[in-house]
């Protein structure tokens, strides 16, 4: 089955600095990765995705990119803001089913 | 506005009790997903269900039984709680999207097994 790694577990950042937080995925059939933001006392909320027929996708100071050959995908958010502070958690999902594989989680604070 | 939501917040059960965990998404959704969130752990699948009466085998189903006898309605049981089932469980719709689809997560219910 698949499995997605995610690093780091923990990211602090200063406010108004990038954060960038990184997965890796086994299954070579997943296509689709969907990035998702967990606020304190939530449940996850999708932010924004990616399909594997786009290397890159930006949605205002979030993007995601993805390297189909090497099987990883990254978050990428552009002058941090308190409010940005969550858990991320990556995923991915392929055509055969609709099950995602989700990674362990990122606990980015921005330190005002 | 999309909602999926969750019979409880909290719960605090017993060792052997019989915990019935609900869900209810209102916007028609073939799939629906129950999951166990545990720190460094992420989101780790039970059972997840594509229609009525249909149920799959997450990764971690061991203990845990469903039930989808409505659309919109996916129930987990653990048929005899126990303490290390002390977790947050989280309930997921999708549409059933051949190329994946977004997953509208509840607000989860932390539970707590003594």
């Amino acid at each position: 089955g698949e499995n997605v790694e995610q690093h780091p577990s923990t990211l602090s950042v200063q406010e108004g600095d990038s954060a960038v937080i990184k997965c890796t995925y086994s299954d070579s059939a997943s296509n689709y990765f969907p990035w998702y933001k967990q606020e304190l006392g939530k449940g996850p909320q999708l932010i924004i995705d990616i399909r594997s027929n786009v290397g890159e996708k930006k949605d205002q100071r979030i993007a995601v990119t993805l390297n189909k050959t090497a099987k990883h995908f990254s978050l990428h958010i552009t002058e941090t803001q308190p409010e940005d502070s969550a858990v991320y958690f990556c995923a991915a999902s392929s055509n055969t089913g609709n099950q995602f594989y989700f990674g362990t989680g990122t606990s980015l604070t921005v330190i005002p | 506005d999309v909602k999926v939501t969750q019979s409880s917040r909290y719960l605090v059960k017993r060792t052997g009790e019989k915990v019935f965990l609900e869900c209810v998404q209102d916007m028609d959704h073939e799939n629906m997903f129950w999951y166990r969130q545990d720190p460094g752990l992420g989101l780790r699948l039970i059972y997840f269900s594509y229609d009525v009466k249909m149920k799959e085998k997450g990764d971690i189903p061991e203990g845990y039984s469903v039930s989808r006898e409505k659309k919109e309605r996916f129930s987990l049981i653990l048929e005899s709680a126990s303490t290390n089932q002390t977790s947050m469980y989280l309930c997921a719709s999708s549409y059933y999207g051949g190329q994946g689809s977004e997953q509208y997560f509840g607000p989860g219910t932390r539970l707590t097994v003594t």
